[in-house]
Protein backbone atom coordinates (compact mmCIF):
# COMPACT_ATOMS: atom_id res chain seq x y z
CA UNK A 1 0.00 0.00 0.00
CA UNK A 2 1.60 3.80 -0.85
CA UNK A 3 -0.52 5.56 1.88
CA UNK A 4 -1.41 9.11 0.99
CA UNK A 5 0.97 10.30 -2.14
CA UNK A 6 0.92 13.80 -3.24
CA UNK A 7 2.38 15.09 -6.25
CA UNK A 8 4.41 17.32 -7.58
CA UNK A 9 7.09 17.17 -4.34
CA UNK A 10 8.60 20.62 -5.12
CA UNK A 11 6.77 23.55 -7.56
CA UNK A 12 8.37 26.91 -8.31
CA UNK A 13 5.59 29.39 -9.55
CA UNK A 14 5.67 32.81 -10.91
CA UNK A 15 2.81 35.31 -9.03
CA UNK A 16 -0.21 34.69 -10.73
CA UNK A 17 0.13 31.83 -12.35
CA UNK A 18 -2.68 28.64 -11.39
CA UNK A 19 -1.67 25.00 -10.60
CA UNK A 20 -3.00 22.03 -8.83
CA UNK A 21 -1.49 19.97 -5.85
CA UNK A 22 -2.70 16.18 -6.34
CA UNK A 23 -3.62 14.01 -3.39
CA UNK A 24 -4.51 9.96 -3.25
CA UNK A 25 -4.55 7.63 -0.73
CA UNK A 26 -5.33 3.37 -0.43
CA UNK A 27 -6.42 3.80 2.80
CA UNK A 28 -10.03 3.92 2.33
CA UNK A 29 -10.43 7.06 4.02
CA UNK A 30 -13.19 8.74 4.24
CA UNK A 31 -11.95 12.32 5.23
CA UNK A 32 -9.63 14.13 3.76
CA UNK A 33 -7.56 17.10 4.52
CA UNK A 34 -5.46 19.74 3.10
CA UNK A 35 -2.46 21.98 5.17
CA UNK A 36 0.05 24.31 5.15
CA UNK A 37 3.08 24.42 7.14
CA UNK A 38 4.82 27.73 7.88
CA UNK A 39 8.10 28.33 10.03
CA UNK A 40 6.80 28.89 13.85
CA UNK A 41 2.67 28.42 12.68
CA UNK A 42 2.41 25.04 13.12
CA UNK A 43 -0.09 23.08 10.75
CA UNK A 44 -3.02 25.25 9.64
CA UNK A 45 -6.02 23.81 7.96
CA UNK A 46 -7.26 25.04 4.66
CA UNK A 47 -9.55 22.91 3.40
CA UNK A 48 -11.24 19.42 4.04
CA UNK A 49 -13.61 17.12 2.96
CA UNK A 50 -15.37 14.91 5.72
CA UNK A 51 -16.85 12.60 2.94
CA UNK A 52 -16.94 12.16 -0.52
CA UNK A 53 -19.01 14.62 -2.62
CA UNK A 54 -18.39 17.03 0.62
CA UNK A 55 -16.28 19.71 1.41
CA UNK A 56 -15.65 22.21 3.83
CA UNK A 57 -13.39 25.36 4.29
CA UNK A 58 -11.28 25.24 7.33
CA UNK A 59 -8.99 27.74 8.75
CA UNK A 60 -6.90 29.79 5.94
CA UNK A 61 -8.87 29.02 3.16
CA UNK A 62 -8.92 32.19 0.91
CA UNK A 63 -7.20 31.89 -2.40
CA UNK A 64 -7.30 28.25 -2.75
CA UNK A 65 -10.10 25.47 -4.21
CA UNK A 66 -10.32 21.95 -3.40
CA UNK A 67 -11.87 18.96 -5.48
CA UNK A 68 -12.81 15.82 -3.98
CA UNK A 69 -12.91 13.96 -6.95
CA UNK A 70 -13.56 10.47 -5.60
CA UNK A 71 -13.07 8.85 -2.11
CA UNK A 72 -9.56 8.42 -3.16
CA UNK A 73 -8.86 11.49 -4.31
CA UNK A 74 -8.77 15.51 -3.16
CA UNK A 75 -6.97 18.50 -5.43
CA UNK A 76 -6.10 21.25 -4.29
CA UNK A 77 -6.12 24.46 -6.54
CA UNK A 78 -4.46 27.81 -6.59
CA UNK A 79 -6.12 30.42 -8.96
CA UNK A 80 -3.47 32.86 -8.73
CA UNK A 81 -0.97 32.22 -6.79
CA UNK A 82 0.56 34.89 -4.37
CA UNK A 83 3.88 35.06 -2.37
CA UNK A 84 2.07 34.44 0.65
CA UNK A 85 1.05 31.11 -0.55
CA UNK A 86 4.80 30.22 -0.48
CA UNK A 87 4.65 27.04 1.78
CA UNK A 88 4.38 23.50 2.53
CA UNK A 89 1.49 21.85 1.87
CA UNK A 90 0.28 18.45 3.34
CA UNK A 91 -2.31 16.11 2.29
CA UNK A 92 -3.75 13.39 5.26
CA UNK A 93 -6.39 11.22 5.47
CA UNK A 94 -8.52 9.38 8.36
CA UNK A 95 -11.51 7.18 8.70
CA UNK A 96 -13.79 10.11 10.00
CA UNK A 97 -13.67 8.82 13.91
CA UNK A 98 -11.31 11.51 15.43
CA UNK A 99 -8.64 8.73 15.49
CA UNK A 100 -5.13 9.61 13.83
CA UNK A 101 -4.59 11.38 10.55
CA UNK A 102 -2.17 9.56 7.84
CA UNK A 103 -0.26 12.34 6.05
CA UNK A 104 1.28 12.56 2.79
CA UNK A 105 4.92 13.35 2.10
CA UNK A 106 4.01 17.23 1.70
CA UNK A 107 4.60 19.58 -1.34
CA UNK A 108 6.95 22.58 -1.27
CA UNK A 109 5.30 25.17 -2.89
CA UNK A 110 7.88 28.68 -3.86
CA UNK A 111 5.98 31.52 -5.58
CA UNK A 112 7.94 34.35 -6.46
CA UNK B 1 -12.98 25.15 19.61
CA UNK B 2 -9.73 23.87 21.10
CA UNK B 3 -6.15 25.58 21.24
CA UNK B 4 -2.76 23.67 21.37
CA UNK B 5 -0.13 25.16 23.24
CA UNK B 6 3.35 24.07 22.89
CA UNK B 7 5.22 26.21 24.88
CA UNK B 8 9.26 25.45 24.13
CA UNK B 9 9.55 26.00 20.12
CA UNK B 10 12.96 24.85 20.72
CA UNK B 11 14.76 22.20 23.13
CA UNK B 12 18.33 21.58 22.61
CA UNK B 13 19.14 18.67 24.83
CA UNK B 14 22.47 16.81 25.03
CA UNK B 15 22.53 12.75 23.95
CA UNK B 16 21.39 10.09 26.38
CA UNK B 17 19.95 13.26 28.56
CA UNK B 18 16.17 13.16 29.33
CA UNK B 19 13.94 15.53 27.62
CA UNK B 20 10.47 16.74 28.46
CA UNK B 21 8.20 18.13 25.65
CA UNK B 22 5.16 20.13 26.70
CA UNK B 23 1.88 20.03 25.43
CA UNK B 24 -1.43 21.63 26.81
CA UNK B 25 -4.83 21.64 25.58
CA UNK B 26 -7.69 24.14 26.40
CA UNK B 27 -10.72 21.23 26.77
CA UNK B 28 -10.71 18.08 28.17
CA UNK B 29 -14.18 17.27 27.44
CA UNK B 30 -14.21 14.25 25.21
CA UNK B 31 -10.51 14.58 23.29
CA UNK B 32 -8.00 11.94 21.54
CA UNK B 33 -4.34 13.22 21.96
CA UNK B 34 -1.67 12.48 19.41
CA UNK B 35 1.92 13.11 19.09
CA UNK B 36 3.38 13.51 15.96
CA UNK B 37 7.62 13.56 14.53
CA UNK B 38 8.56 15.01 11.61
CA UNK B 39 12.26 14.56 10.65
CA UNK B 40 13.36 17.19 7.89
CA UNK B 41 12.05 16.92 4.61
CA UNK B 42 9.12 14.44 5.36
CA UNK B 43 5.77 14.12 6.83
CA UNK B 44 4.11 14.25 10.19
CA UNK B 45 4.60 10.33 11.59
CA UNK B 46 2.44 9.22 14.14
CA UNK B 47 4.82 9.02 17.61
CA UNK B 48 1.88 7.65 20.44
CA UNK B 49 -1.54 8.72 20.94
CA UNK B 50 -4.07 8.81 23.66
CA UNK B 51 -7.81 7.27 23.11
CA UNK B 52 -8.71 5.98 26.06
CA UNK B 53 -7.84 3.16 29.24
CA UNK B 54 -4.15 4.31 30.62
CA UNK B 55 -3.04 7.60 31.05
CA UNK B 56 0.37 6.56 30.57
CA UNK B 57 1.10 5.58 26.73
CA UNK B 58 4.11 4.56 24.83
CA UNK B 59 6.35 4.27 21.67
CA UNK B 60 8.01 1.75 20.19
CA UNK B 61 11.44 4.16 20.23
CA UNK B 62 11.18 5.14 23.88
CA UNK B 63 8.63 7.68 24.31
CA UNK B 64 6.19 7.93 26.70
CA UNK B 65 3.48 10.64 27.25
CA UNK B 66 0.44 10.91 30.02
CA UNK B 67 -2.84 12.26 29.84
CA UNK B 68 -3.59 14.28 32.53
CA UNK B 69 -6.72 15.28 32.52
CA UNK B 70 -7.03 18.60 35.67
CA UNK B 71 -4.00 19.77 34.13
CA UNK B 72 -5.16 19.44 30.60
CA UNK B 73 -1.61 18.57 29.29
CA UNK B 74 -0.41 15.45 27.55
CA UNK B 75 3.89 16.42 27.70
CA UNK B 76 6.36 13.77 25.88
CA UNK B 77 9.26 12.47 27.63
CA UNK B 78 12.37 10.68 27.17
CA UNK B 79 14.65 9.15 29.64
CA UNK B 80 17.65 9.54 26.74
CA UNK B 81 17.32 10.94 24.08
CA UNK B 82 19.31 9.56 20.86
CA UNK B 83 21.21 12.14 17.79
CA UNK B 84 18.69 10.20 15.87
CA UNK B 85 15.53 11.74 17.65
CA UNK B 86 16.28 15.44 16.76
CA UNK B 87 13.06 16.33 14.87
CA UNK B 88 10.01 18.73 14.88
CA UNK B 89 7.79 16.97 17.48
CA UNK B 90 3.56 18.44 17.42
CA UNK B 91 1.42 17.93 19.78
CA UNK B 92 -2.39 16.97 18.10
CA UNK B 93 -5.64 17.02 19.73
CA UNK B 94 -8.76 15.34 17.90
CA UNK B 95 -12.27 17.09 19.42
CA UNK B 96 -14.99 14.59 19.49
CA UNK B 97 -17.58 17.03 20.51
CA UNK B 98 -17.07 19.38 17.40
CA UNK B 99 -17.39 16.64 14.90
CA UNK B 100 -13.52 14.93 15.60
CA UNK B 101 -11.86 17.81 14.06
CA UNK B 102 -8.18 17.78 14.42
CA UNK B 103 -6.02 20.64 16.36
CA UNK B 104 -2.27 21.20 16.51
CA UNK B 105 -0.07 22.58 18.34
CA UNK B 106 2.94 24.79 16.59
CA UNK B 107 5.32 22.73 17.10
CA UNK B 108 8.14 21.91 18.84
CA UNK B 109 12.49 21.53 17.86
CA UNK B 110 14.04 18.91 19.10
CA UNK B 111 18.06 19.25 18.35
CA UNK B 112 19.98 16.45 20.18
CA UNK B 113 23.73 17.62 20.75
CA UNK B 114 26.71 15.38 20.54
Amino acid sequence: NAGVTQTPKFQVLKTGQSMTLQCAQDMNHNSMYWYRQDPGMGLRLIYYSASEGTTDKGEVPNGYNVSRLNKREFSLRLESAAPSQTSVYFCAGDWGQGYEQYFGPGTRLTVT
Amino acid sequence: AQSVTQLDSQVPVFEEAPVELRCNYSSSVSVYLFWYVQYPNQGLQLLLKYLSGSTLVESINGFEAEFNKSQTSFHLRKPSVHISDTAEYFCAVSDRGSGNQFYFGTGTSLTVIP
